[in-house]
């Protein structure tokens, strides 16, 4: 059982808007920057997001990030079916003095 | 551009050590506000962070593998290591090692190397 919580898995058609939730503890994400993963299955994660909400350079605006108390969500727009992967919030885990990523959030693109 | 590449033994006997060495290109391991970390990923426990290590050698481990885990690097080689006790065939996983930037204030796991499947088996 993850410290952090994400849905197992949500759907959308291309073109469309999907959000990727991430909820913790005021000892994680209420206290401690998020960063956001894609995976490719059989390839190494990916950077989408750090810091809550900045995109690192090469990573289009399609992909946000925001965060409110102890959860934060991932939006992407436009879907395209080369979103379909796996997605991860990661933070740091003050009571456990270690990273902790979320269960991961598998993307479909209908 | 920066790349991180795993080696080592892909095949671990229970109770045995895990080696697994990851080296650095394209960047110095020296430079900056950076830890070099290994994480590893399994069916069963999702992704882990392992532990983590600067260039001065200042190591950071997951409580839960303390007793077990050592990280080492080698700036001359611009590799850092990891060394892992008393394997059980549950951490059977895709062990990847990544860089964990710190330099704009915030830290982040960027970039990850390709992975390495380590199997625990006899």
């Amino acid at each position: 059982q993850s410290v952090l919580t994400q849905p197992p898995s949500v759907s959308a058609a291309p073109g469309q808007k999907v959000t990727i939730s991430c909820s913790g503890g005021s000892s994680n994400i209420g206290n401690y920057d998020v960063s956001w993963y894609q995976q490719v299955p059989g390839t190494a994660p990916k950077l989408l997001i750090y810091g809550d909400d900045k995109r690192p350079s090469g990573i289009p605006d399609r992909f946000s990030g925001s965060k409110s108390g102890t959860s934060a969500t991932l939006g992407i727009t436009g879907l395209q079916t080369g979103d379909e992967a796996n997605y991860y919030c990661v933070t740091w885990e003050t009571n456990l003095n270690t990273w902790v990523f979320g269960g991961g959030t598998e993307l479909t693109v209908l | 551009q920066l790349q991180l590449q795993e080696s080592g033994p892909r095949l671990v006997k229970p109770s045995e050590t895990l080696s697994l060495t990851c080296t650095v290109s394209g960047a110095s391991i020296s430079s900056g506000d950076y830890y070099w970390d290994w994480i590893r990923q399994s069916p069963g426990r999702g992704l882990e962070w392992i532990g983590s290590i600067n260039y001065r050698g200042m190591t950071y481990y997951n409580p839960s593998l303390k007793s077990r885990v050592s990280i080492s690097v080698d700036t001359s080689k611009s590799q850092f290591s990891l060394k892992l006790t008393s394997m059980t065939a549950a951490e059977t996983a895709v062990y990847y090692c990544a860089r964990e930037d710190g330099s704009s204030g915030k830290r982040f796991f960027h970039p990850w190397g390709q992975g390495t499947l380590v199997t625990v088996s006899s």
